[in-house]
């Protein structure tokens, strides 16, 4: 099955500073690619995502990337601010079987004010 | 109110003692997944549904028994429950493929 590894396990930043957060999978069959914010004792919340026929898409200060020659995509947020700290999940499918979505481990951001 | 469900919340249970999660949805989504979320394991997909009366076993299924007799309710079952089952567990559901998921607010159980 699909294999989603997920890069930094943490990260700090200074408040306005960009954060990036960088995912790679293993299943060349994937072509959706949705990450999740989740906050504190919530369930996560999806805030991006990027089919595979796409190479970049933007939402305000948040973008993602995708480079499906090398099997990665990346979480881009600018301007970061404190309500951005939150623990941030990418994950991947092939959209067979039951839309299976096969998530990385996770990213725990901290944004310093 | 419309969205995604669970209950209970929080949840302490004995070893050996039958539990059960349950989750409702009001989108009448087709699709339905349970997940465990332990430390340093990330989401892990322990059964889903693809409709009602339709189901299927995800990557950690031991353990667990799942329902789907109604299109929005997924309820998982601990049959006799285990420490190693402690752990928070979400609920989530989608229309299909390339929508993403939505996830319900989870349920922290504890069994001791």
């Amino acid at each position: 099955g699909e294999n989603v590894e997920q890069h930094p396990s943490t990260l700090s930043v200074q408040e306005g500073d960009s954060a990036v957060i960088k995912c790679t999978y293993s299943d060349s069959a994937s072509n959706y690619f949705p990450w999740y914010k989740q906050e504190l004792g919530k369930g996560p919340q999806l805030i991006i995502d990027i089919r595979s026929n796409v190479g970049e898409k933007k939402d305000q200060r948040i973008a993602v990337t995708l480079n499906k020659t090398a099997k990665h995509f990346s979480l881009h947020i600018t301007e970061t601010q404190p309500e951005d700290s939150a623990v941030y999940f990418c994950a991947a499918s092939s959209g067979t079987g039951a839309n299976n979505l096969f998530f990385g481990t996770g990213t725990r951001l901290t944004v310093i004010p | 109110d419309a969205g995604i469900t669970q209950s209970p919340r929080y949840k302490i249970t004995e070893t050996g003692r039958q539990v059960t999660l349950m989750c409702h949805q009001t989108w009448s989504h087709s699709y339905m997944f349970w997940y465990r979320q332990d430390l340093g394991h990330g989401l892990r997909l322990i059964y889903y549904s693809a409709a009602a009366d339709i189901t299927d076993k995800g990557e950690v299924p031991d353990g667990y028994v799942v329902s789907r007799s109604k299109t929005e309710n997924f309820p998982l079952t601990l049959e006799s429950a285990t420490r190693s089952q402690t752990s928070v567990y979400f609920c989530a559901s989608t229309q299909g493929f390339g929508y993403g998921y939505t996830f319900g607010s989870g349920t922290r159980l504890t069994v001791v």
